[in-house]
């Protein structure tokens, strides 16, 4: 079974801080991707990547940055927190870019709160 | 509008009923329709793809596609408390390029 994991279930930072968000799998997948899911409004993506040290953005950038330096973890980072970035962030990965029948696979969540 | 349209909810249906939940979208560029059943403190799993239109059965499990009225469906039969979860439906078009598109999720609870 492929398996994402996302380095911390429940995070609470402040405003202004610089903060990681950690997520490594175990499938040996190309491609990996961070989504941000707020109630109504479903999952929107934040960036991907097919490929180490390659990233691409996805629908909402702005605020964000990600890093990719190994095939089995991705990184997203939040530069300079704000209140409005208080969210669940979804990882996930798949063997083949979407636009296929290869499903993404996720990870439980990080419920990140900032105050 | 949004891309693809998706019912909140919440529904609530008792132990056996049949449930149909829905999701229409916009982009008939889409080719791959996708449902992932999310339970509370979870990541999203996926329950069901399907390839362009048609039908596909799963067990109690099945997922509709009408590419005609751009309407999607997930037919939960002998519906069970372990259903109880929220449901996305999600889509993507042929290229490589294309992005998964996700609907909002509707929320689903089964009754004992």
């Amino acid at each position: 079974d492929v398996k994402v994991t996302q380095s911390s279930r429940y995070l609470v930072k402040r405003t202004g801080e610089k903060v990681f968000l950690e997520c490594v799998q175990d499938m040996d997948h190309e491609n990996m991707f961070w989504y941000r899911q707020d109630p109504g409004l479903g999952l929107r993506l934040i960036y991907f990547s097919y490929d180490v040290k390659m990233k691409e953005k996805g629908d909402i950038p702005e605020g964000y940055s990600v890093s990719r330096e190994k095939k089995e973890r991705f990184s997203l980072i939040l530069e300079s927190a704000s209140t409005n970035q208080t969210s669940m962030y979804l990882c996930a990965s798949s063997d083949r870019p979407t636009g296929s029948d290869q499903p993404q696979h996720f990870g439980d969540g990080t419920r990140l709160s900032i105050l | 509008q949004k891309e693809v349209e998706q019912d909140p909810g919440p529904l609530s249906v008792p132990e056996g009923a049949i449930v149909s939940l829905n999701c229409t979208y916009s982009n008939s560029a889409f080719q791959y329709f996708m449902w992932y059943r999310q339970y509370s403190r979870k990541g999203p799993e996926l329950l069901m793809y399907t390839y362009s239109s048609g039908n596909k059965e799963d067990g109690r499990f099945t997922a509709q596609v009408d590419k005609s009225s751009k309407y999607i469906s997930l037919f939960i039969r002998d519906s069970q408390p372990s259903d109880s979860a929220t449901y996305l439906c999600a889509m993507s078009g042929y290229s490589s390029a294309s992005k998964i598109i996700f609907g909002s999720g509707t929320r689903l609870s089964i009754r004992p």
